[in-house]
């Protein structure tokens, strides 16, 4: 089976740098997304990453190493209205969907 | 339409009763998902839809749950019967293909309450 595991809660402060972390157990693997989701809201899409390394879109990176599967998304210059969840998620075996983790609520305060 | 649009936002419907839930994707995308997140949690596969292909319905919970995607665009996601357990929101995404480095574009969700 497919699972990927992140924390539940993370707890910072405007200005802070932040890391949620992933880690997956896939049967075969596809990359590893990132999706942010206010309250209330439709998950959007953040970043992917297929290969090994970093990608960095404005003051959101996101990190991938296959041989430890594991991942991270890392948040600079935190602000207010990154509080949110985020969620890491990868696509199934069968490649016709994404499995989700639980997602991480992120607050953020002054 | 800019994004994806799902209808209604919200349903409240008594145990037993059948409901449908529609899903408008961004035009020319061809995959089109339906998830389902109950509270505090994260998002449950369960019927993809890729152009004129049979679709993977892996994720269906049961055989009161169908769907279907006419004319490569609008889905209808059918539950029958409801139960309380239904009670969720339930999303809709589409993308220009398949998954992998693709990304989903969501609708805000349907939020269906099972009295």
């Amino acid at each position: 089976g497919q699972s990927l595991e992140q924390p539940s809660e993370v707890t910072a402060v405007e200005g802070a740098i932040v890391q949620i972390n992933c880690t997956y157990q896939t049967s075969g693997f596809y990359g590893l997304s990132w999706y942010q989701q206010h309250d209330g809201g439709a998950p959007t899409f953040l970043s992917y990453n297929g290969l090994d390394g970093l990608e960095e879109t404005g003051r959101f990176s996101s990190f991938l190493s296959r041989s430890d599967s594991y991942g991270y998304l890392l948040l600079q210059e935190l602000q207010m209205k990154d509080s949110a969840s985020y969620f890491c998620s990868s696509p199934n075996q069968a490649g016709t969907a994404l499995i989700f983790g639980k997602g991480t609520t992120l607050s953020v305060s002054s | 339409g800019a994004g994806v649009s799902q209808s209604p936002s919200n349903k409240v419907t008594e145990k037993g009763k059948d409901v449908e839930l529609r899903c408008d994707p961004i035009s020319g995308h061809t995959a089109l998902y339906w998830y389902r997140q109950s509270l505090g949690q994260g998002l449950e596969f369960l019927i993809y839809f890729q152009g004129n292909s049979a679709p993977d319905k892996s994720g269906l919970p049961s055989d009161r749950f169908s769907a279907e995607r006419t004319g490569g665009s609008v889905s209808t996601l059918t539950i029958q019967r409801t139960q309380q357990e239904d009670s969720a929101v339930y999303l809709c995404a589409s993308s220009l293909e398949a998954v992998g480095n693709q990304p989903q574009h969501f609708g805000d969700g349907t939020r269906l309450s099972i009295l």
